[in-house]
């Protein structure tokens, strides 16, 4: 099946400081890949969608320079938390699925941003 | 009123229980029906997807989808500890020249199955 790795799983890092999250798609080719947030105990809030090799859309409220997203290949997409604040701490998901819809997405293991 | 919606629980069954999960949605559009299993400080795992209206069944789970009423249900039957997870629903559509639209997602019902 479809597996899509995340890395890494978790990190902590000081505020002021930049945090790149990687999303692979392990055994398939991802046309699109979406970035989530998560709060405890909240449903997965999406922050945005990449498509390979264009600007990614983001949702309203949520920072293009300060969460830059990358999606250079179809099987790599990065978000890189930049400036990073104690309120940027989060759990942090990325989603991935093939062109024509039709085997759902998958999404990645996580990843845990405390910042200090 | 949103756009999915999903009684966040808790629920609480013993073991060996059937366990009915729903989401109602307004979007006559979704098409793609889905439902994850969520652990805790875990990504989302792809239980059951569906294409528009009817059943599908693998093993302990079946996944029903009634467009007319939008309104789509998740069966557990005997249900084990191991089933204690965050079951979220989410919907899509797809359009051929653009994609897959992102995911929308209920709340999420947070189920434990007590042994």
């Amino acid at each position: 099946g479809a597996v899509v790795s995340q890395h890494p799983s978790w990190v902590i890092c000081k505020s002021g400081t930049s945090v790149k999250i990687e999303c692979r798609s392990l055994d398939f080719q991802a046309t699109t890949m979406f970035w989530y947030r998560q709060f405890p105990k909240q449903s997965l809030m999406l922050m945005a969608t990449s498509n390979e090799g264009s600007k990614a859309t983001y949702e309203q409220g949520v920072e293009k320079d300060k969460f830059l997203i990358n999606h250079a290949s179809l099987t790599l997409s990065t978000l890189t938390v930049t400036s990073a604040h104690p309120e940027d701490s989060s759990f942090y998901i990325c989603s991935a699925s093939m062109s024509g819809g039709q085997s759902g997405y998958t999404f990645g293991s996580g990843t845990r941003l405390t910042v200090v | 009123q949103k756009e999915v919606e999903q009684d966040p629980g808790p629920l609480s069954v013993p073991e060996g229980a059937i366990v009915s999960l729903n989401c109602t949605y307004s979007n006559s559009a979704f098409q793609y029906f889905m439902w994850y299993r969520q652990y805790s400080r875990k990504g989302p795992e792809l239980l059951m997807y569906t294409y528009s209206s009817g059943n599908k069944e693998d093993g302990r789970f079946t996944a029903q989808v009634d467009k007319s009423s939008k309104y789509i249900s998740l069966f557990i039957r005997d249900s084990q500890p191991s089933d204690s997870a965050t079951y979220l629903c989410a919907m899509s559509v797809y359009f051929r020249n653009s994609g897959n639209t992102p995911l929308v997602f209920g709340k999420g019902t947070r189920l434990s199955v007590i042994a």
